[in-house]
């Protein structure tokens, strides 16, 4: 089994900053990589797929990259609705796997 | 608009069964293979199963093997999820969700809560 790694598990951003979110699959992908966000009680939602195409209606503050095995989502300047969870998840075989989270958190 | 509604969940006990259904609607759903995710309270997302467009092949996370079914009704553009031998650890808000041919998935259902206690 692919096993995904997120880091951090928690991160604290103000308004405005800079956020980077880190996920590595066990072993290669390629680029069958999702992000969605997620908040309280809700469904996920999908940001982005194959790495780095962002999925329509999306905010383009939102971007994806990498390959193989390591993968990266930024959000360019952090807004008031993106506090959330964050999860990768990889489709390259099953079983079909989930990092462990990111929860975005106003410092 | 793409919907995806499911329904079936509930309290059951240990060694139980329950049936999730997914009703859709605003797309060709003969079109898409589907799958179940679940999340336990205050946990990260877990995949459950998967099903091709047609029903030939289905995919279980090896926890579930055995024990649930994953199968889908075209015509009624329905996708279920027959749960069988349930245990606590498979408490959990489950979800019913749409997947591209390349295996992304994009649409999400609501979710359903499945409790499983004495």
């Amino acid at each position: 089994d692919i096993q995904m790694t997120q880091s951090p598990s928690t991160l604290s951003a103000s308004v405005g900053d800079r956020v980077t979110i880190t996920c590595r699959a066990s072993q290669s992908i390629s680029n069958w990589l999702a992000w969605y966000q997620q908040k309280p009680g809700k469904a996920p939602n999908l940001l982005i797929y194959k790495a780095s195409s962002l999925q329509s209606g999306v905010p383009s503050r939102f971007s994806g990259s990498g390959s193989g095995t390591e993968f990266t989502l930024t959000i360019s300047s952090l807004q008031p609705d993106d506090f959330a969870s964050y999860y990768c998840q990889q489709y390259n075989s099953y079983p079909l796997t989930f990092g462990g989270g990111t929860k975005v958190e106003i410092k | 608009e793409v919907q995806l509604v499911e329904s079936g969940g509930g309290l059951v006990q240990p060694g139980g069964s329950l049936k999730l259904s997914c009703a859709a609607s605003g797309f060709s759903f003969n079109s898409y293979p589907m799958k179940w995710v679940r999340q336990a309270p205050g946990k990260g997302l877990e995949w459950v199963a998967s099903i091709k467009r047609d029903g030939s092949e289905k995919y279980y996370v090896d926890s579930v093997k055995g024990r649930f079914t994953i199968s889908r009704e075209n015509a009624k553009n329905s996708l279920h999820l027959q749960m069988n031998s349930l245990r606590a650890e498979d408490t959990a808000v489950y979800y019913c969700a749409r997947l591209w041919s390349d295996g992304t998935t994009d649409h999400w259902g609501q979710g359903t809560l499945v409790t499983v206690s004495s």
